[in-house]
């Protein structure tokens, strides 16, 4: 598996509370994407990023905001939880090569909103 | 938007035979088609993937064709093992670097022993 770290890998929160997932990579890939899963949605893009500072929304992002400082760090924040967000959460990485699209995924963050 | 349909949604084969997952997707511009296997509980894995200017890939039990005309690719397993039960994801992207894939809805396949 790709140098990719997600945390926290578990977490339960209530509804109307901030929270901050973590991505971190050691591939030091310029792309960086965060996706959420739920049953019969495949994957679906939140927002990514293709540098430090530089991101945009993907098809899924109201309600979400991230922030990446450093190559290595991409953060997904929910600032006001809802039932709606609970999902998993994978965050995936990809090259600057041109000639490859592969995007390599962490293994996850399960988030409950109570 | 790109839209990429996945089918079936489940499929249940017995140890041996073959499997076969269809796609569709709807921007005529899209050019790579990565399929990803997800076992329970774990990540995404890319398992192969192809270029519009290719119409077939083989990587020994598996194999993926597309058809740019028809805007549709599919996944073949031959000889299926009960190690390949799992989540199957196509998806579609406009191929240069760092582009968005917009996955199918996945397809869940059982190899019965």
């Amino acid at each position: 598996d790709a140098g990719i770290t997600q945390s926290p890998r578990h977490k339960v929160t209530e509804t109307g509370t901030p929270v901050t997932l973590r991505c971190h990579q050691t591939e030091n890939h310029r792309y960086m994407y965060w996706y959420r899963q739920d049953p019969g949605h495949g994957l679906r893009l939140i927002h990514y990023s293709y540098g430090v500072k530089d991101t945009d929304k993907g098809e899924v992002s109201d309600g979400y905001s991230v922030s990446r400082s450093k190559t290595e760090d991409f953060l997904l924040t929910l600032e006001s939880a809802t039932s709606s967000q609970t999902s998993v959460y994978f965050c995936a990485i990809s090259e600057e090569e041109a000639s490859t699209d592969t995007q390599y995924f962490g293994p996850g963050t399960r988030l409950t909103v109570l | 938007g790109e839209n990429v349909e996945q089918h079936p949604s489940t499929l249940s084969v017995q140890e041996g035979d073959s499997a076969v997952i269809k796609c569709t997707y709807s921007d005529s511009a899209s050019n790579y088609f990565p399929w990803y296997k997800q076992e329970l509980g774990k990540r995404p894995q890319l398992i192969i993937d192809i270029r519009s200017n290719v119409g077939e890939k083989k990587d020994q039990r598996i194999a993926v064709t597309l058809n740019k005309t028809a805007k549709h690719f599919s996944l073949h397993i031959t000889e299926t093992q009960p190690e390949d039960s799992a989540v199957y994801f196509c998806a579609a992207s406009r191929g240069a670097a760092g582009n968005k894939l917009t996955f199918g809805g996945g397809t869940r396949v059982l190899v019965k022993p």
